[in-house]
């Protein structure tokens, strides 16, 4: 079973700043990593798809890296509306299904 | 346009059932394999079943196995879950979730999701 790991838990930042979140895989699982941003309220927002492609409308200020067993979402000049929670996420094929990390709550600081 | 709108979220009693609905609209219905994932409120994201795109295939995550059903129908465009034995730790909004190959592992369309309370 492959287990995602994200850290940290809550982050806080300043808009205008830099943020960078972790996703920690419990073994190698290629590039096959999506990033995840979900507000109060809302479903999830697909943001990144194998570690490092923008889904469609997302800003260029999000961007993925990573692949094996470390993942990174970089988040650069932070604008309001992107105080949130953020997931990472990777689509195992046996068993077949989802895992999901713990979650990187994005604060203002 | 893409829509996926859930149904069926309601207060039942432990040891209830219930059947989930989503209906699916703006894609080819039987080209994709779907999920639900729900959420406790304040907590994170838990996958709880795939319906591969026929419906002949379903997995389930661990805290559901055998209490939890998927299915779906093609000619209705619709996904169901039932779920049954229900116990207060199934609290959660559920989401239904379409898998897009377009995005390699990643989902870009969910529902906006039914809330679930199990209490007595």
């Amino acid at each position: 079973e492959i287990v995602l790991t994200q850290s940290p838990a809550t982050l806080s930042v300043s808009p205008g700043e830099r943020a960078t979140l972790s996703c920690r895989a419990s073994q190698g699982i290629s590039s096959f990593l999506a990033w995840y941003q979900q507000k109060p309220g809302q479903a999830p927002k697909l943001l990144i798809y194998d570690a490092s492609n923008r889904a469609t409308g997302i800003p260029a200020r999000f961007s993925g890296s990573g692949s094996g067993t470390d993942f990174t979402l970089t988040i650069n000049s932070l604008e309001p509306e992107d105080f949130a929670v953020y997931y990472c996420q990777h689509r195992t094929n046996w068993p077949p299904g989802l895992t999901f990390g713990g979650g990187t709550k994005v604060e203002i600081k | 346009e893409v829509q996926l709108v859930e149904s069926g979220g309601a207060v039942v009693q432990p040891g209830g059932s219930l059947r989930l609905s989503c209906a699916a609209s703006g894609f080819i219905f039987d080209d994709y394999t779907m999920h639900w994932v729900r959420q406790v409120p304040g907590k994170g994201l838990e996958w709880v079943s795939l319906t591969s795109w026929d419906g002949s295939s379903t997995y389930y995550g661990d805290s559901v196995k055998g209490r939890f059903t998927t299915s779906r129908d093609n000619n209705r465009n619709s996904l169901y879950l039932q779920l049954n034995n229900l116990r207060t730790e199934d609290t959660a909004v559920y989401y239904c979730v379409k898998e897009d190959r377009e995005y390699g592992t990643g989902c870009a369309h969910w529902g906006q999701g039914t809330l679930v309370t199990v209490s007595s």
